[in-house]
Parts: C-alpha cells; structure tokens; sequence
C-alpha cells in the first residue's frame, strides 16, 4: 500500500519568503508528525497532530512556524519570513494511533533550502 | 534534560565483522525506546520498539537490547547492505520523541 508521501521532494526560496510543505499520510493513521533534520543529526520534534487538533506543538522553533491539518488527513507545514538557518530536511511521519505501540512511518522528506 | 546520546558516530567494519552501537539516555520515565535505520535520501525506517529493561527484539542480523541507562544494537556478521545511518529515539512520559544524532555504519565488502 501507499506510504507517507511529502511534496515538494525540493524546494528553494529566497529568505523572507512563505512556503508550505505538504504531507500525506497513511490512510486510516490519526496520528501525524512533524520533524526537521539538519545534516549530521537527528530529526527534532516540531508538532504532533492527534487528528485535527494540533496535540503538542512544543518543538515549533517561533511563531513564523505554523502547521495544519483541517480534516484530519493531509498537514500543511507553513513556514514565514524564512530565514537561511531554516535550511534542513523536513520530515513527516504517521502512526495508526500516537500510541507508543504504533510505529511511526515516515516520509522521504522535503529539503528546504533558504537562499 | 532528557536527552540521547549514541556512539560511536561513525563506524566502519569489514564485512563479517559484528559490532554494538550504543545508546545512552537520560529521559523522565521512559515510555519506548525505538531503533531506526536511514538510508540516504530517505526518511527513517522503523526497526525495534523496546519498552522495558531486558527485553531484547531480533531482526535478521540486528538485536536490540535496552537497560535502565542504554540501549545496544547488536549487529551479527553484517553485510555491506547494512551500511545506513542507525539512529535512536526515546518518548518520555510526557510523549515528546527525542531522537538522537546517530551512528554511520559503513560495512566494507
């Protein structure tokens, strides 16, 4: 069956820009997250989505950092203002349930790069 | 702070050669404590979720192990398609994921 799927795979914006990241995840999977991965560490926790509410949204860096998911199913990642040190691989990941016996799945990843 | 540490950072071995990769980890009342492979180019891929001291997952070559303080990789007489970046995560009690930085493991034909 269908994984998790991120789009763009790329995306390249000047600084001060907007953009949106978009993932689909699992079908049937309530559970969706966001991560992001700079080169040579691992992914850091942004927001967790339980639904269409937004669980735990500790890891957002700052309010230019906004994410979505009006129906439950596919998450928008929105980015402000962005900034070069915004660079990094944005990953997104689904479980059936958040629940820790549920793996998480996650998608190839969309790498932001800030001119 | 909770936090994970794993070691070493890189790691190159012959093929054959079996090897530990570590994991260290400080982490208000541990709730799992996951193992991931990364290949280049590509998102993490679920290994082995542990929950509680002594318990040990088996996977082909892999075996994870886990104790009050660390978790061990075991990987037995691997071959150069092991090669990957292995990385660690923990979820706390109060479900924060925290990942740490990884291993490159780099298994020479």
């Amino acid at each position: 069956g269908a994984g998790v799927s991120q789009t763009p795979s790329n995306k390249v914006t000047e600084k001060g820009k907007y953009v949106e990241l978009r993932c689909d995840p699992i079908s049937g999977h309530t559970a969706l997250y966001w991560y992001r991965q700079s080169l040579g560490q691992g992914p850091e926790f942004l927001i967790y989505f339980q639904g269409t509410g937004a669980a735990d949204d500790s890891g957002l860096p700052n309010d230019r950092f906004f994410a979505v998911r009006p129906e439950g199913s596919v998450s928008t990642l929105k980015i402000q203002r962005t900034e070069r040190g915004d660079s990094a691989v944005y990953l997104c990941a689904s479980s059936l349930n958040g629940d820790t016996y549920n793996e998480q799945f996650f998608g190839p990843g969309t790498r932001l790069t800030v001119l | 702070e909770d936090q994970v540490t794993q070691s070493p950072e890189a790691l190159r071995l012959q093929e054959g050669e079996s090897s530990s990769l570590n994991c260290s980890y400080t982490v208000s009342g541990l709730r799992g404590l996951f193992w991931y492979r990364q290949d280049p180019g590509k998102g993490p891929e679920f290994l082995f979720t542990l929950y509680s001291a002594g318990e040990e997952k088996e996977k082909e070559r892999l075996k994870a192990t886990l104790t009050k303080k660390e978790s061990f990789l075991h990987i037995t007489a691997p071959k150069p398609e092991d090669s990957a970046t292995y990385l660690c995560a923990v979820q706390a009690g109060d479900d924060k994921i925290i990942f740490g930085k990884g291993t490159r493991l780099h298994i020479l034909p």
